[in-house]
């Protein structure tokens, strides 16, 4: 079952639209990321967070941008999409288990498609 | 810097053949290690983990050995099913960030 949401799964837009990739999650981890993931599987982190009103930037540099208000809720948005921000995006967040390993737990993707 | 090193895929089995997907990594220190599964059109999953050396890893008939001295963590089944066909991710992680290897490809064909 999954515990944590991701909308649209599938989107194509024109180049210039403001996008906004939803991302919910319902077992209260504080700590929350998006990854981009290339047509060739490789995956960059883009932006992660610790908590409300905590976000930073990842390994790899992205126009795109997040927020933190709410401990379930880290949408990303694009508010000029080209179409080099064509790829998938996934949401993850984790919590910090007693064996000392951070354990991801992903959404299925949203599928970007800019025209 | 830290980084992982997968096989190169496709990797092509037919079914009830062994499989191995070899990764081997790179870190400054004793990180944690995971195996994730991607089938088609969904996220990650996580398949199994090792958080030090000599800790096996096991899941769904997959295995993993954490092998500190030739820093490789390769997952192995001994009998493959079509349903196992997906794209498998081997990664690290010290603290809050996983660092990814490129994933394999894995087709099993009846």
């Amino acid at each position: 079952e999954a515990d944590i949401y991701q909308t649209p799964r599938y989107l194509v837009i024109g180049t210039g639209k403001k996008i906004t990739l939803e991302c919910s999650q319902t077992m209260g981890h504080d700590k929350m990321y998006w990854y981009q993931q290339d047509p060739g599987m490789e995956l960059h982190l883009i932006h992660y967070s610790y908590g409300v009103n905590s976000t930073e930037k990842g390994d790899l540099s992205s126009e795109s941008t997040v927020s933190r208000i709410r401990t379930e809720h880290f949408p990303l948005t694009l508010e000029s999409a080209r179409p080099s921000h064509t790829s998938q995006y996934l949401c993850a967040s984790s919590e910090w288990r007693d064996s000392g390993a951070n354990v991801l737990t992903f959404g299925a993707g949203s599928r970007l498609t800019v025209l | 810097g830290n980084s992982v090193t997968q096989m190169e895929g496709p990797v092509t089995l037919s079914e009830e053949a062994f499989l191995t997907i070899n990764c081997t990594y790179t870190a400054t220190g004793y990180p944690s290690l995971f195996w994730y599964v991607q089938y088609p059109g969904e996220g990650l999953q996580l398949l199994l983990k090792a958080t030090k050396a000599d800790d096996k890893g096991s899941n769904k008939g997959f295995e993993a050995t954490y092998r500190k001295e030739t820093t490789s963590f390769h997952l192995e089944k001994g009998s493959v099913q079509v349903s196992d066909s997906a794209v498998y991710f081997c990664a690290l992680s010290f603290t809050d960030k996983l660092i990814f290897g490129t994933g394999t490809r894995l087709q099993v064909f009846p």
